[in-house]
């Protein structure tokens, strides 16, 4: 099915154990995203790719480690997870100014 | 950094409309106004976008001031499947600088 998806949808590790997030997308878009979601608040970039092997920091970018070696898939890893990093992480993908949205992936770092 | 402001939380009655405003004092020039809708375990989903006077699609409307330092999305005849949080999101200078503020709790209620 076309679409962005995530992978694994819920996932629970134990600090300083490495963790990597998948997404996949579908339409070839050119932008990726990752963010991150805390209780009550907003979402914040944690890394962008404008193309394969192009990657850039956003607004948190410490922890995380990202690739993107083919245009439909855009890991997120966390080298070292900490209980701070417990979060809802989305990732996005574009072609102009509309992102769309994967279903998340919900992690618990105890 | 262009910075938005809304209203935390709002309340409705099922029929009626309601507008959300987003204050953005600071937006320069080639921003865009992008509106986002987001239901709980879920990712964030377009809404719609603009850059002055009024937009309008199947969903909402979007009114834009001359100046542009306010937006407001008008959601008409709500029901209760529109309880979500509204993010008002200004596309500002590249995708490292998009900002998700905390949003706006709409609860529409029976």
């Amino acid at each position: 099915d076309a679409g962005i998806t995530q992978s694994p949808r819920y996932k629970i590790t134990e600090t300083g154990r490495q963790v990597t997030l998948m997404c996949h997308q579908t339409w070839s878009h050119s932008y990726m995203f990752w963010y991150r979601q805390d209780l009550g608040h907003g979402l914040r970039l944690i890394y962008y790719s404008a193309a394969a092997d192009i990657t850039d920091k956003g607004e948190v970018p410490d922890g995380y480690v990202v690739s993107r070696s083919k245009t439909e898939n855009f890991p997120l890893t966390l080298e070292s997870a900490t209980r701070s990093q417990t979060s809802v992480y989305f990732c996005a993908s574009s072609a102009d100014y509309e992102q769309y949205f994967g279903p998340g992936t919900r992690l618990t770092v105890t | 950094l262009a910075k938005t402001t809304q209203p935390i939380s709002m309340d409705s009655y099922e029929g009626q409309e309601v507008n959300i405003t987003c204050s953005h004092n600071n937006i320069a020039t080639n921003d865009y106004i992008t509106w986002y809708q987001q239901f709980p375990s879920q990712g964030p989903r377009f809404i719609i976008q603009g850059y002055k006077t009024k937009v309008t699609n199947e969903v909402a409307s979007l009114f834009i001031p001359a100046d542009r330092k306010s937006s407001t999305l008008s959601l008409p005849r709500v029901s209760l499947s529109d309880t979500a949080v509204y993010y008002c999101l200004l596309f500002s200078g590249g995708y490292n600088k998009l900002i998700f503020g905390a949003g706006t709790r709409l609860a529409v209620h029976p």
